[in-house]
């Protein structure tokens, strides 16, 4: 268990509609990233979020947005959805930005209809 | 930009094999982090090993070892004597240091390794 915790674990929702996927970091982790891993893209990078502020971005769509509160946990908002966004979105926490390792969740499976 | 390579696709072994999987990198950075994840087909994604740029001693841990080559830009990781529970997707990850509470991880595409009984 790396002590990250997405919910949900599965989603299936149509096109055009908006989700929000939720994570909370580790205890004691100030870094949240979000990626998402598609069977053509593999890995991607999203989002970094370190206590509150974002840090860094990556390939993250203008649909999308994150988001980090006081209590740590992140909001990943997907808007507008396509087919295409059907992916596996992780979550993952560390305790600083470059050199620590990520520790993930089980992820939540987005189905795009 | 960073790039991680994982040439290896898929590799197909049998118990008690030793495989290798190979990880070649760029970046430009002087000061950079290695990675290792495993992502068993239960799908979660665990961290196996973590190096820095300075240290090129290699590492072993039980069955796994790591060979980490500047000179190639390579971070190769050797499982000894598979078995059938090391049958996972595993990927390789570069992170830049840009600052210490900045980070952004380049994973590779993925090595899927499956081990037959």
């Amino acid at each position: 268990d790396s002590g990250v915790t997405q919910t949900p674990k599965h989603l299936i929702t149509a096109t055009g509609q908006r989700v929000t996927l939720r994570c909370s970091p580790r205890s004691g982790d100030l870094s949240v990233y979000w990626y998402q891993q598609s069977l053509d893209q593999g890995l991607q990078f999203l989002i970094q979020y370190y206590n509150g502020e974002e840090r860094a971005k990556g390939n993250i769509l203008e649909r999308f947005s994150a988001q980090q509160f006081p209590d740590l946990h992140s909001e990943l908002n997907l808007s507008s959805l396509e087919l295409g966004d059907s992916a596996l979105y992780f979550c993952a926490s560390s305790e600083t930005g470059r050199d620590s390792p990520l520790h993930f969740g089980n992820g939540t499976r987005l189905t795009v209809t | 930009a960073q790039k991680v390579t994982q040439a290896q696709t898929e590799i197909s072994v049998v118990e008690k094999e030793d495989v290798t999987l190979d990880c070649v990198y760029e970046t430009r950075d002087t000061t950079y982090y290695l990675f290792w994840y495993k992502q068993p087909p239960s799908g979660e994604l665990v961290f196996l090993i973590r190096r820095n740029s300075f240290d090129e001693q290699n590492e072993i841990s039980g069955r796994y070892s790591w060979n980490f080559q500047k000179s190639t830009s390579s971070f190769n990781f050797t499982i000894t004597a598979s078995q059938v529970v090391d049958s996972a997707v595993y990927f390789c990850a570069l992170s830049e240091a840009w600052n210490t509470n900045a980070g952004k991880s380049t994973f590779g595409d993925g090595t899927t390794l499956t081990v037959k009984p």
